[in-house]
Parts: C-alpha cells; sequence; structure tokens
C-alpha cells in the first residue's frame, strides 16, 4: 500500500532557530512530490521536486529530494513567527497510475517568538 | 477572476439530507480532486477526476457521489449526510500530463452535520 510519512508530527521552536521537515514515501508510479504550507485555510504551494538531489530554494525556505532513499527534507533556516503552520507534502504519480495526489498527514511547526 | 472556488464556504446541514458542495475552475486544468481535511488526518482524497466524464475513487469515498460532465466543474454531492462526513472539504486542480503543475486549491468549505 501507498504510503507518505512525515516526521516530526509536531515541532515546536524559538525564533531564529533552524528546522528541517522530514517526508519519506513508498509508491509505486512516482513522479513528483510537492510542499504545502497550511494555515487556517487552503494549502499554499512551497516546491515541486522531480529530480534527486537538485535542491530548490526560496528564501528561507529550501528543499531537496533522495529518490533512491525516497524522502524530501524540507528546511527552514532563521525562523519566524509567521512560519507557524501545517507543512505538508504529497506526491503526485505518472498519469494511468490507480492512485493520484496523496497526501502526509502534516508536520505542525509553531514558533514562538 | 482566474482560479479555483468553492461554494458554499460554510454549510450545515441536518443528517440523512443530501447537500452538494460545489467547485469550479477556470484553468481548463485537466484533473480535479476532492479532499476532506479532519484533525490528526491531513487531507485525504475523496474522489478525483482525470478529464471531464472520467472519475475514480480515492481513499475515503463511501458516502459521497461526483460528477464531471464539463472540465471545469466537479461538485461533490453527499447524497445522506452523516455526522461522522462533518469535516472541512478540499478540491484541488492540476495538470499532470505532460505538462505538470501543482495542484491549486480551493478555499475550503466547512460542513457540519447536526
Amino acid at each position: 500500500e501507498d504510503k507518505v510519512v512525515q516526521s516530526p508530527l509536531s515541532l515546536v521552536v524559538h525564533e531564529g532557530d533552524t528546522v528541517t521537515l522530514n517526508c519519506s514515501y513508498e509508491v509505486t508510479n512516482f513522479r513528483s512530490l510537492l510542499w504545502y504550507k497550511q494555515e487556517k485555510k487552503a494549502p499554499t504551494f512551497l516546491f515541486m521536486l522531480t529530480s534527486s538531489g537538485i535542491e530548490k530554494k526560496s528564501g528561507r525556505l529550501s528543499s531537496i529530494l533522495d529518490k533512491k532513499e525516497l524522502f524530501s527534507i524540507l528546511n527552514i533556516t532563521a525562523t519566524q513567527t509567521g512560519d507557524s503552520a501545517v507543512y505538508l507534502c504529497a506526491v503526485t504519480y505518472r498519469p494511468g497510475s490507480a492512485r493520484q495526489l496523496t497526501f502526509g498527514s502534516g508536520t505542525q511547526l509553531t514558533v514562538l517568538p | 477572476d482566474a482560479g479555483i472556488t468553492q461554494s458554499p464556504r460554510y454549510k450545515i446541514t441536518e443528517t440523512g439530507r443530501q447537500v452538494t458542495l460545489m467547485c469550479h475552475q477556470t484553468w481548463s486544468h485537466s484533473y480535479m480532486f476532492w479532499y476532506r481535511q479532519d484533525l490528526g488526518h491531513g487531507l485525504r482524497l475523496i474522489y478525483y477526476s482525470a478529464a471531464a466524464d472520467i472519475t475514480d475513487k480515492g481513499e475515503v469515498p463511501d458516502g459521497y457521489v461526483v460528477s464531471r460532465s464539463k472540465t471545469e466543474n466537479f461538485p461533490l454531492t453527499l447524497e445522506s449526510a452523516t455526522r461522522s462526513q462533518t469535516s472541512v472539504y478540499f478540491c484541488a486542480s492540476s495538470e499532470q500530463g505532460d505538462l505538470l503543475t501543482e495542484a491549486f486549491f480551493g478555499q475550503g468549505t466547512r460542513l457540519t452535520v447536526v
């Protein structure tokens, strides 16, 4: 059975800390891995990763995919209270696959001032 | 306006009633999805559609019906609402053919079944 597992489930840090969020997956017909940030509303897109070893970066956030070991990490440096959110990862499948866009259960990040 | 919109944003209904949640996207994305989000479960896929007139079950389809007669619309119907279907429902769309895009989400519908 396909699985997308995120860890930790929750994390509390102080402003300025660096955090690493993990997403591992066991799926057939993998195509890409997506990261989203969700505050008290709809998820907003952060990154799409399709190739191993190529870091995607946006400001203080960065992410990388390891297709051999089947995981991705999301790094946030110099955290701010505005980074507090649930971070979701999801996998997409090749067209024609029996499964589709599947999400992990998320990591709840709380950044304290 | 371009985007993906859901209606209604909030809905209270009684057990046993039929209720339909609407989803409309303006990008002509081929794929559309319905998720429910409950505390501790993340986003769980209810149904998805790869194109007009093509739909398929996701992880938690029981008690729901979908249709997709037009590319831009993907309504979700609860045929006989139950309290366990109280949840926040998100619709999403994306391209997953040769052009691969991320999934874009609607603002969600908070459904309460009393």
